[in-house]
Order: structure tokens, then C-alpha cells, then sequence
């Protein structure tokens, strides 16, 4: 497509309970980037996959958070048992590839609030 | 931890004035990054700044890498509404091989009529 896609786009969950957050790359893109941004902060890293491995996952706040890429090209970010510190908006993003100076395109997010 | 500090953290303005944020950190960043970001959106790349003391131009908007690439700027000239949103600056480490980015703290600017 033309654009990052994220879907869905508002998600409200009961504590305790699991959500899968869907993320559709621009086409091509090697690089794929989950983010979270907290309510008026910046987003903070998450996890990163070039084509479908999961190279770096040192941002994911707990054993909790799981991000998948099978096939290289749609992610799946997975949280379990969500908790109220869960609510944020996700942010996936992907570029052409992982090296500098390239750009890189951010998808609308998904907006999570956990009650 | 490399930490980005933006100033300031709310910048309210009428139409027509000037304006400078700061972007600031202890950390030398290999190159870096401003987004523009709207409400229920994602960031949108406005810039990449690569080389120690490069200044880039974008109609009314300069922005200027430091020399020593710790600190950048945002100069937006003459601001009109639809300049409002949420500036942020990211940095790209120098090590690794994933070009995560370490987002600054964010200032929100409003410019009104």
C-alpha cells in the first residue's frame, strides 16, 4: 500500500485480558519498527525486525510484550494479561532499510486503553 | 540511555512570530531526525540532519545539526496555523546495526489567527 497501515485503530480492554495489534508495512520495506508513546510524551522503542527477524527487542517493557514478522512483511505486536501502565499509542513504522540516513514512515497507531 | 531533552515543552503563538525549539542531549548521535506530528497521527519526517554544523531549509522552517552533534534547532519563520502540532527531534545512535530512533520529549506548538 501506500502508506504504514495500523489496525485497529482505538482498542479498550478489560485488565487481564490479551490484544494483537496489526501492523502493515509499506511494501518492499525491510525494516519494521514498533514503538509506544505515552499520553503527551515521545514515542519509545520498542522492538525492530529486519525482514522477519527480530533483531532487536530491548525495548519491550516485559516478558509480556511479544512482536512477530513471520513472513517479512505484516507484524503482529501481542500483549498479554494488559495492564493499566499498557495504555498508550503503538506506533509502527518501516523504512526501505535499517541504515542511516534513510526515513522512515510511520503508520496512524493504535490508540490502547486498558480499564 | 541517551536521552533527548526538547525546549520548550509548550509554545503558544500568534500567527506572523517567530520561533526557535531546542533540541539538546549529552549523547553524540550519528544523525538526526525532526517529525511533525498531528493528533491521531503518526510523526511525519520533516528533516534528516547528518553532518556536524549542517543547517538544512524547508520554506520557513531551518533547522541546524550542532558541531559536536548533541544538540539540534527548529526555526520556524513567520508561523501560520497549520504549523501546529507536536515537534519532535530524533536522534540515530552510532552503534548497532538497527537505526532505532531515541525520541526527544517533545514541544507542542499552537499558533492562533
Amino acid at each position: 500500500g501506500a502508506g504504514v497501515s495500523q489496525s485497529p485503530r482505538y482498542k479498550v480492554a478489560k485488565r487481564g485480558q490479551d490484544v494483537a495489534l496489526r501492523c502493515d508495512p509499506i511494501s518492499g520495506h525491510v525494516s519494521l519498527f514498533w514503538y509506544q508513546q505515552a499520553l503527551g510524551q515521545g514515542p519509545e522503542f520498542l522492538t525492530y525486525f529486519q525482514n522477519e527477524a527480530q533483531l532487536d527487542k530491548s525495548g519491550l517493557p516485559s516478558d509480556r510484550f511479544f512482536a512477530e514478522r513471520p513472513e517479512g512483511s505484516v507484524s503482529t505486536l501481542k500483549i498479554q494479561r494488559t495492564q493499566q501502565e499498557d495504555s498508550a499509542v503503538y506506533l509502527c513504522a518501516s523504512s526501505l532499510a535499517g541504515w542511516r540516513p534513510y526515513g522512515y514512515t510511520f503508520g496512524s497507531g493504535t490508540r490502547l486503553t486498558v480499564v | 540511555t541517551q536521552l533527548l531533552e526538547q525546549s520548550p515543552q509548550f509554545l503558544s503563538i500568534q500567527e506572523g512570530e517567530n520561533l526557535t525549539v531546542y533540541c539538546n542531549s549529552s549523547s553524540v548521535f550519528s544523525s538526526l531526525q525532526w517529525y511533525r506530528q498531528e493528533p491521531g497521527e503518526g510523526p511525519v519526517l520533516l528533516v534528516t540532519v547528518v553532518t556536524g554544523g549542517e543547517v538544512k531549509k524547508l520554506k520557513r522552517l531551518t533547522f541546524q545539526f550542532g558541531d559536536a552533534r548533541k544538540d539540534s534547532s527548529l526555526h520556524i519563520t513567520a508561523a501560520q496555523p497549520g504549523d501546529t502540532g507536536l515537534y519532535l527531534c530524533a536522534g540515530i545512535g552510532n552503534t548497532g546495526t538497527a537505526s532505532k530512533l531515541t525520541f526527544g520529549t517533545g514541544t507542542r506548538l499552537q499558533v492562533t489567527l
